[in-house]
């Protein structure tokens, strides 16, 4: 099993180009997240989905959207880059029940917006 | 918002003392989650933790949830370089919401 993947692991973008992180898992989880990772600032909540085909917003979710393509599939996507979205983005899916969950992350992809 | 406050943000030890990190919420959580992450990685669970005053013990580290279900800490006993990275805990409230996570601590053991 790969677990979780993330594409691409790099990318550097300029203001108001856009792009699609792409983020894929083989352990059959409904439940997928992306976050965002700032120096200091731990991990930010950008976007989740609770089951193939819904999908909500988490804590910093203006600038992004996303698509649940399917139950493997999740990506996120900046339809405008801003310098503000430079940051280390993180996929992650989750397994076991609600107070016993577990949550499996990807190996992150860096973003810089000039 | 950040719910969860740890504390200290940063730490660095020499190999061999002992360390405690804290995790502080005026939030009651249903569970509470201790990750950690080494450079270039994602984060990788540690623990969880469920029933207030429960205390978990995984090889060096030792883990505690508070008796009113605010609070956690994280005791490395005799630490090792290979201790070094940044750990984060996370709360969850209820049902299906998801993870709240705080800013995290990082620690450098050098040898």
């Amino acid at each position: 099993n790969a677990g979780v993947t993330q594409t691409p692991k790099f990318q550097v973008l300029k203001t108001g180009q856009s792009m699609t992180l792409q983020c894929a898992q083989d352990m059959n989880h409904n439940s997928m997240y992306w976050y965002r990772q700032d120096p200091g600032m731990g991990l930010r909540l950008i976007y989740y989905s609770a089951s193939e085909g819904t999908t909500d917003k988490g804590e910093v979710p203006n600038g992004y959207n996303v698509s649940r393509l399917n139950k493997r599939e999740f990506s996120l996507r900046l339809e405008s880059a801003a310098p503000s979205q430079t940051s280390v983005y993180f996929c992650a899916s989750r397994a076991g029940q609600v107070r016993q969950e577990t949550q499996y992350f990807g190996p992150g992809t860096r973003l810089l917006v000039l | 918002t950040q719910l969860l406050e740890q504390s200290p943000q940063f730490l660095s030890i020499q190999e061999g003392e002992n360390l405690t990190v804290y995790c502080n919420s005026s939030s009651v959580f249903s569970s509470l989650q201790w990750y950690r992450q080494e450079p270039g990685e994602g984060p990788v669970l540690l623990v969880t933790v469920v029933t207030g005053g429960e205390v978990k013990k995984l090889k060096r580290l030792t883990f505690q949830f508070g008796d009113a279900r605010k609070d956690s800490s994280l005791h490395i006993t005799a630490a090792q370089p290979g201790d070094t990275g940044l750990y984060l805990c996370a709360g969850k409230h209820s049902g299906n919401t998801p993870l709240v996570f705080g800013k995290g601590t990082r620690l450098s053991v050098i040898a």
